[in-house]
Formats: C-alpha cells, sequence, structure tokens
C-alpha cells in the first residue's frame, strides 16, 4: 500500500538557518503530497501541497516540489525562525474510503529552532 | 478560517472504565469525519471513517467493538473508547472534511491516560 518516509527528528537548528526535511514516498497511481504543520498545543494545519509531478507547493517561506523520478517532496525553507518550532508531517492521498480519500502521514519530524 | 474542536484535550481514566472523546465543525457541516491515533514518535494512524448517518469504516486490526465511532450530526462525531486499558493511552486526532472543495481541517487532539 501506500506509505510515507519522514527524515527522523528531532531537528535542533539556529534561527536564519536552512531548513530541509526530507520525505520519500511509496505509492500506486498518482497521488496528491502534503506538508502538514503542528503548532504546540494545537492541531495539524495544511502547509503546502501538490498535486502532481513537478508541482512546486509553497506557503510561509516554505517550498516542496513533486519529484516523481525520486519519490519525494522534501520540505525546505531557506531561513528559518523561531516561531516555525513545530512537528512536520508528510503526507499524500490514498484510497477512497466512503468517498473521501484518506491521508497516510510519515511519522512527523519535530523542528526546533533556537535564537 | 473553520475550525475543528476536540474534547477534552486530556483526560485520565480508571482502567475498565469508558471514555468519550468529541470531535465538533464549529463553522461547517462535516459529512465526514476521521479518526487519528498517534503512539509516540510514530505516524498518525486512521483508525476509521465515519460520513453522518452511517457506520464507521474501520481500518483494519482497529476494533469496533472497542472503539465506538457515532457521527450523530454534520458537526460533530464522538470517539469511545469501552473497557479502557492502559495500552489504550494515546494521543487521538480527529479530522473533518468540508462539503463541496473537501478541504480537511484537524482538531488539536486529545491525550488518553489509563491507569
Amino acid at each position: 500500500g501506500n506509505s510515507v518516509t519522514q527524515m527522523e527528528g528531532p531537528v535542533t537548528l539556529s534561527e536564519e538557518a536552512f531548513l530541509t526535511i526530507n520525505c520519500t514516498y511509496t505509492a500506486t497511481g498518482y497521488p496528491s503530497l502534503f506538508w502538514y504543520v503542528q503548532y504546540p498545543g494545537e492541531g495539524l494545519q495544511l502547509l503546502l501541497k501538490a498535486t502532481k509531478a513537478d508541482d512546486k507547493g509553497s506557503n510561509k517561506g516554505f517550498e516542496a516540489t513533486y519529484r516523481k523520478e525520486t519519490t519525494s517532496f522534501h520540505l525546505e525553507k531557506g531561513s528559518v525562525q523561531v516561531s516555525d518550532s513545530a512537528v512536520y508531517f508528510c503526507a499524500l492521498t490514498g484510497r477512497v474510503i466512503q468517498g473521501a480519500q484518506k491521508l497516510v502521514f510519515g511519522q512527523g519530524t519535530r523542528l526546533t529552532i533556537n535564537p | 478560517g473553520a475550525v475543528v474542536s476536540q474534547h477534552p484535550s486530556r483526560v485520565i481514566c480508571k482502567s475498565g472504565t469508558s471514555v468519550k472523546i468529541e470531535c465538533r465543525s464549529l463553522d461547517f457541516q462535516a459529512t465526514t469525519m476521521f479518526w487519528y491515533r498517534q503512539f509516540p514518535k510514530q505516524s498518525l494512524m486512521l483508525m476509521a471513517t465515519s460520513n453522518e448517518g452511517s457506520k464507521a469504516t474501520y481500518e483494519q486490526g482497529v476494533e469496533k467493538d472497542k472503539f465506538l465511532i457515532n457521527h450523530a450530526s454534520l458537526t460533530l462525531s464522538t470517539l469511545t473508547v469501552t473497557s479502557a486499558h492502559p495500552e489504550d493511552s494515546s494521543f487521538y486526532i480527529c479530522s473533518a472534511r468540508t462539503q463541496g472543495r473537501g478541504t480537511i481541517y484537524f482538531g488539536e487532539g486529545s491525550w488518553l491516560t489509563v491507569v
């Protein structure tokens, strides 16, 4: 079945550092790919998405490109801030259940940014 | 924006008792809701998918008699953990899918500790 593998955390960086969180996937067909972010004490929020090969999703300075040839969707940000500290989840759409597509998540990567 | 609220955010219960977790969509109607479980340092695992007014679809390996899901209205789904045991201690998170575009929003999650 479909699966997602994320870079293991935790990741600790200094403010203004460059961030990469790796995500690779296994899927049949052509899934959509997502990055979700979970700030402390809050639910998951959609950060960005890409629905087809070579698409680039971007939001709040974060970017990720759907690479079908390498089955990857790595998350990047050029200059991180303390407020980016959170847990990041890579996900893809899987099979349809009761008319809704199931999301398959990676294990999450905890990111801590130090001032 | 759309908000999904879970209650309680933290609950401690004794072994053998039942505990109910509520998931509410506060400003939209959700025909489909999802319940996930997250073990420490692991991914979110989908437990079940429910559509309002119909029986939930459980993922393989999830005991439907233990994890009772009720989606009685378009804004409320409940997860009841029956005869709880310490191994049921986990982080439970719900998501709700809007009608139309079908955007998914997550609740803030509920920590369950069974002692």
